[in-house]
Order: structure tokens, then C-alpha cells, then sequence
């Protein structure tokens, strides 16, 4: 069974530097996508990021960024230049089989002014 | 616009009643899921539908139920049997490819009187 996990419960930067957020996945497929979901206090989800794993080349949406390690099922985020409104929980997700969505329990990430 | 659309935004049950969490989305997406969220546990699937009149159980379906008898609509019954059903209740749709990210409508908390 496909499982994601994300061992940064809660996260915090200053405004304006970077900061990594961290994705370990399990799945027995081979092409998959993995997705990074952003959750403001508003409370509506939306997709930050998304990679294909078969392509190599790492995603980038602006400032965020993944990096992508197939080997070793790792799928972190980068968010360069954090800015306050990036202040939300965070959620990396994986399709189980082709009907669903794993998710992880998410990181909740403060930006500091 | 094309989105999807929960109501209410607040919801309160009293003991031994049923509520329906509405769930209405004009994307065109054939897939329509419904999650639960609670504090430290992610996203937990209860159901889902990849097509009109069908619909899976997910990983908490236990005191829930659905139907699906239009493609754009996909109502969520907290039944009676649901004992701990405060939480936060979100609404989401995709095209059925596992390669496309799903939408989220902005949900629903469902509280207890």
C-alpha cells in the first residue's frame, strides 16, 4: 500500500529566507506524480507543485521548488524567498492506483516578519 | 467561473440526527471524493466516485454515506452511527487520471451540539 509521511510536524522561517520541507513516500509503482498541496488558514486546498516521476529534471512553480529523489522515494520542498502568505499547513500527496490520493499529516509552516 | 462549491460552511448536529453536507462542482470531472480532517491526522478519505451512480467506500466510511445520481453533485449523509463526527469536511473533484491534481472546494465544519 502507498504511504506518506511527513516528519516535520510544524516548521517556522523568517520572512525572506528559505526553507525545506520534507516528503518520504512507499509505492510499488514505477510512474506515478507526486503532489505538494498548500492549506491557508482560509482553509482551502490548493496545488502548489506537482512532479512526474519519470522526468529527472526537478519541478519549479516560481519560488518553490521539489526536490526530487527517486531512490531514496524523498519529495521535499523548497520555498525560496518566503513571503507571509506562505504561512500554511502543507501536504504532500500520492495516487493509490489510479483512482486516489494518499496524503501525508501535513506541516504547518509560519513565516516570521 | 468553474469551481466547486460546499454548504453550509458551518454545520452543527444534535444527538441521534443526520446532516448532508452538500457538495456541487461544475468542472466537468467525472471523479468527486470526499475527506475528512482532523487536527494532526491529514487528509482521511471516506468516499469516492469515479462516475455517475457509483461510489467506494475509503479508508473511514463507518457512520457515512453518499450518492452520486448527477455528475456534478455528490452529497456526504453524516448518519446517527457517525459518534465523533466534529471535524472539518472537504470536497474535491478531478478528471479520472491519476497524473491530474484534484480540486477542493472550501469545506465544511460540522460541530456538535
Amino acid at each position: 500500500a502507498q504511504t506518506v509521511t511527513q516528519s516535520q510536524p510544524e516548521m517556522s522561517v523568517q520572512e525572506a529566507e528559505t526553507v525545506t520541507l520534507s516528503c518520504t513516500y512507499d509505492t510499488s509503482e514505477n510512474n506515478y506524480y507526486l503532489f505538494w498541496y498548500k492549506q491557508p488558514p482560509s482553509r482551502q486546498m490548493i496545488l502548489v507543485i506537482r512532479q512526474e516521476a519519470y522526468k529527472q529534471q526537478n519541478a519549479t512553480e516560481n519560488r518553490f521548488s521539489v526536490n526530487f529523489q527517486k531512490a531514496a522515494k524523498s519529495f521535499s520542498l523548497k520555498i525560496s524567498d518566503s513571503q507571509l502568505g506562505d504561512t500554511a499547513m502543507y501536504f504532500c500527496a500520492l495516487p493509490a492506483g489510479s483512482e486516489k490520493l494518499v496524503f501525508g499529516k501535513g506541516t504547518k509552516l509560519t513565516v516570521n516578519p | 467561473d468553474g469551481g466547486i462549491t460546499q454548504s453550509p460552511k458551518y454545520l452543527f448536529r444534535k444527538e441521534g440526527q443526520n446532516v448532508t453536507l452538500s457538495c456541487e462542482q461544475n468542472l466537468n470531472h467525472d471523479a468527486m471524493y470526499w475527506y475528512r480532517q482532523d487536527p494532526g491526522q491529514g487528509l482521511r478519505l471516506i468516499y469516492y466516485s469515479q462516475i455517475v451512480n457509483d461510489f467506494q467506500k475509503g479508508d473511514i466510511a463507518e457512520g457515512y454515506s453518499v450518492s452520486r445520481e448527477k455528475k456534478e453533485s455528490f452529497p456526504l449523509t453524516v448518519t446517527s452511527a457517525q459518534k465523533n463526527p466534529t471535524a472539518f469536511y472537504l470536497c474535491a473533484s478531478s478528471v479520472r487520471d491519476y497524473n491530474q491534481p484534484q480540486h477542493f472546494g472550501d469545506g465544511t465544519r460540522l460541530s456538535i451540539l
